[in-house]
């Protein structure tokens, strides 16, 4: 079975930019979550897609959005991009079925911002 | 809302070597707690959780973390340390009471070094 995949593995944008990460999930999973990585702040969640729908979200702002395909398939909108918006950004499928559910995660994007 | 404290940032040991890795957390209901591990240059690999049920959870190349409600603690331990063991580690909490499954709250990671 196909693991989680993310592109691009790697971005370079400048400030202002804005840019689209794409997560594809395990086949049969219906959840994808979305989670920052930074060296200060950790591991953070930005939200969750369940069947194309916004389940949860974390404390991100606005420029920050998403949306699930009915394919499963989910990406994540950064605009207006600034500096502190480099990061790796980390995906997650699991059924969404059950919360003991095991998420599996990508190999993330890492987006250094210029 | 939930928080994880992990204690040290880095620890060292020797190979061969107790492996311990403490984490600690709040919660204000019964929690759901994971600890990941991730190489470098890649995403989260599920070590093991806690659900229900067996206090002792054991999990993948040798690890496994015992769930101590009285101290509110879910150290990670493995027997003897490998040089492959070398990572960082996170141990998160699920807030699934409430909120959906996907909201996992990570504690800041610990770097384990294995020394030959």
């Amino acid at each position: 079975k196909a693991g989680v995949t993310q592109t691009p593995r790697y971005l370079i944008k400048t400030r202002g930019q804005q840019v689209t990460l794409s997560c594809s999930p395990i086949s049969g999973h219906r959840s994808v979550s979305w989670y920052q990585q930074t060296p200060g702040q950790g591991l953070q969640f930005l939200f969750e897609y369940f069947s194309e729908t916004q389940r949860n979200k974390g404390n991100f702002p606005g420029r920050f959005s998403g949306r699930q395909f009915s394919n499963s398939r989910s990406e994540m909108n950064v605009s207006t991009l600034e500096l502190g918006d480099s990061a790796l950004y980390l995906c997650a499928s699991s059924s969404g079925q059950l919360f003991t559910d095991t998420q599996y995660f990508g190999p993330g994007t890492r987006l250094t911002v210029l | 809302a939930q928080s994880v404290t992990q204690l040290g940032s880095h620890v060292s040991v020797s190979e061969g070597a107790l492996v311990l890795l403490r984490c600690n957390y709040s919660s204000s209901v019964p929690p759901y707690l994971f600890w990941y591990v991730q190489y470098p240059n890649q995403g989260l690999q599920l070590l093991l959780k806690y659900t229900t049920g067996a206090t002792l959870v054991k999990g993948i190349n040798g690890f496994e973390a015992e769930f101590k409600k009285s101290e509110t603690s879910f150290h990670l331990t493995k027997p003897s340390a490998h040089m492959s063991d070398a990572a960082e580690y996170f141990c998160a909490v699920s807030e699934g009471h409430g909120g959906s499954q996907g909201n996992l709250i990570f504690g800041k990671g610990t770097k384990l070094s294995v020394k030959p």
